[in-house]
């Protein structure tokens, strides 16, 4: 089946810092992929929508400067959570849609952020 | 914005026994989807429920829609300890979308 995988699974980090999630689609091709954030015991909020070549459509709320989104290629979306603070703290998850099957999202792992 | 409603938020049955999830929505769909969440983890797609289809099997699983009720359920049977997860259904962010938004989830408890 289908694969996406999340690096880093965790990270750690000194509030200040910027931290890169990467998301890849390991055996498709996605040309959209899309980046949620899930608090504890809460829904996925969805926080962009990122389409190979073009820039992200964020949703309303989500500061784009603050969470700099990248989809370079075909299989990999980058999003940078920049000048991270301890509010920034979440389980960040991307999904995949495959360029033939646009209906349908592989999820990935998730990456938990801390921000000390 | 968050569209589908899970009930209930949280479930605790004994393995063996039949776990019933509803989902409720707002506007019109032209599909509707149930997840699985266990703790710290991603979400498996477990099925996808188009508007004009009123019920899916899957295994153990078994998803019903009333698009008149704008309302999904989603049941397992005979459950097991592994089921114990979060469990979303996810409906289309807009009209032709595809995105899904989610609801808060039922917390599904499964006691060996």
């Amino acid at each position: 089946g289908a694969v996406v995988s999340q690096h880093p699974s965790w990270v750690i980090c000194k509030s200040g810092t910027s931290v890169k999630i990467e998301c890849r689609s390991l055996d498709f091709q996605a040309t959209t992929m899309f980046w949620y954030r899930q608090f504890p015991k809460q829904s996925l909020m969805l926080m962009a929508t990122s389409n190979e070549g073009s820039k992200a459509t964020y949703e309303q709320g989500v500061e784009k400067d603050k969470f700099l989104i990248n989809h370079a290629s075909l299989t990999l979306s980058t999003l940078t959570v920049t000048s991270a603070h301890p509010e920034d703290s979440s389980f960040y998850i991307c999904s995949a849609s495959p360029t033939t099957d646009q209906e349908t999202q592989y999820f990935g792992p998730g990456t938990r952020l801390l921000v000390l | 914005s968050q569209q589908g409603e899970e009930d209930p938020q949280a479930l605790s049955i004994q393995e063996g026994e039949n776990a019933t999830m509803n989902c409720s929505y707002k506007t019109s769909i032209n599909n509707l989807q149930w997840y699985r969440q266990n703790s710290g983890r991603g979400l498996v797609h477990l099925i996808l429920i188009r508007s004009n289809e009123r019920e899916k099997h899957s295994g153990r699983l078994r998803v019903t829609l009333d698009t008149s009720k704008k309302s999904s359920s989603l049941l397992i049977t005979a459950s097991r300890a592994a089921d114990t997860a979060s469990y979303f259904c996810a409906t289309p962010a807009s009209g032709g979308s595809y995105i899904p938004t989610f609801g808060r989830g039922t917390s599904l408890i499964v006691h060996p």
